[in-house]
């Protein structure tokens, strides 16, 4: 079956500092994975998106990386502002149909705190 | 910042009423999607476009019927809404790339 699992389910952390969310799935054929900010009462935003080939991919502050062996991939925040208090939701693509079928996590629940 | 629009934002409407829900994309997107995401838990495909005159229902089972007939426009509608269609409901669409952007939400309240 194919599932995306996200932990923790929900992190505080303060102001200015760093922490990292991890992404575990069983998707299969594997096409992409991408990472999702989502504000509270709005609609996802993507972050990044890492094919097959690609172990990590940066955007500002986010660094996300990608083991495909291992089928895990982490998103790290660097120096936490306020605003990154948010959802953060991985999303796994597979390759089998034409769809292009996404699976998507729970998310984790990020809050920064001054 | 994604070219998508749902509207209204948020609805709080009685048992039995029928409802359309808005969502428009400016980007000339052929695919086009609508979810259904409840506090805390994953987003669930209700429906799916390939584009003008196509349709198809998602993984979850949806009492919601869904229209297009421009590629621009992607109603979604409730003909007798129940409390059980609370939720929020996003609409998406899809680039040839691959990228998929997303509207930012109708939150729905049947009472």
């Amino acid at each position: 079956k194919n599932q995306v699992e996200q932990s923790p389910q929900s992190l505080i952390i303060l102001e200015g500092k760093n922490c990292t969310l991890q992404c575990n799935y069983t998707v299969s054929p594997f096409s992409n994975l991408r990472w999702y900010k989502q504000d509270t009462g709005r609609g996802p935003v993507s972050l990044t998106i890492m094919t097959f080939s690609e172990n990590t991919k940066s955007n500002g502050r986010y660094t996300a990386t990608l083991d495909a062996d291992t089928k895990q991939s982490s998103l790290h925040i660097t120096a936490s502002q306020l605003s990154d208090s948010a959802s953060y939701i991985c999303v796994v693509s597979d390759r089998g149909s034409t769809l292009g079928r996404l699976y998507f996590g729970r998310g984790t629940q990020l809050t920064v705190w001054p | 910042e994604a070219d998508i629009y749902q509207t209204p934002r948020y609805l709080v409407i009685g048992t039995g009423k029928k409802i359309t829900l808005e969502c428009s994309q400016t980007m000339g997107h052929d695919k086009m999607y609508w979810y259904q995401q409840d506090p805390g838990m994953e987003l669930h495909l209700i429906h799916y476009s390939y584009g003008v005159n196509s349709t198809e229902k998602g993984d979850l089972s949806s009492e919601s019927t869904v229209s297009r007939i421009r590629t621009e426009h992607f109603p979604l509608t409730l003909e007798s809404a129940r409390p059980s269609h609370t939720s929020q409901y996003l609409c998406a669409s899809r680039s040839t790339g691959g990228e998929q952007y997303f509207g930012p939400g109708t939150r729905l309240t049947v009472t």
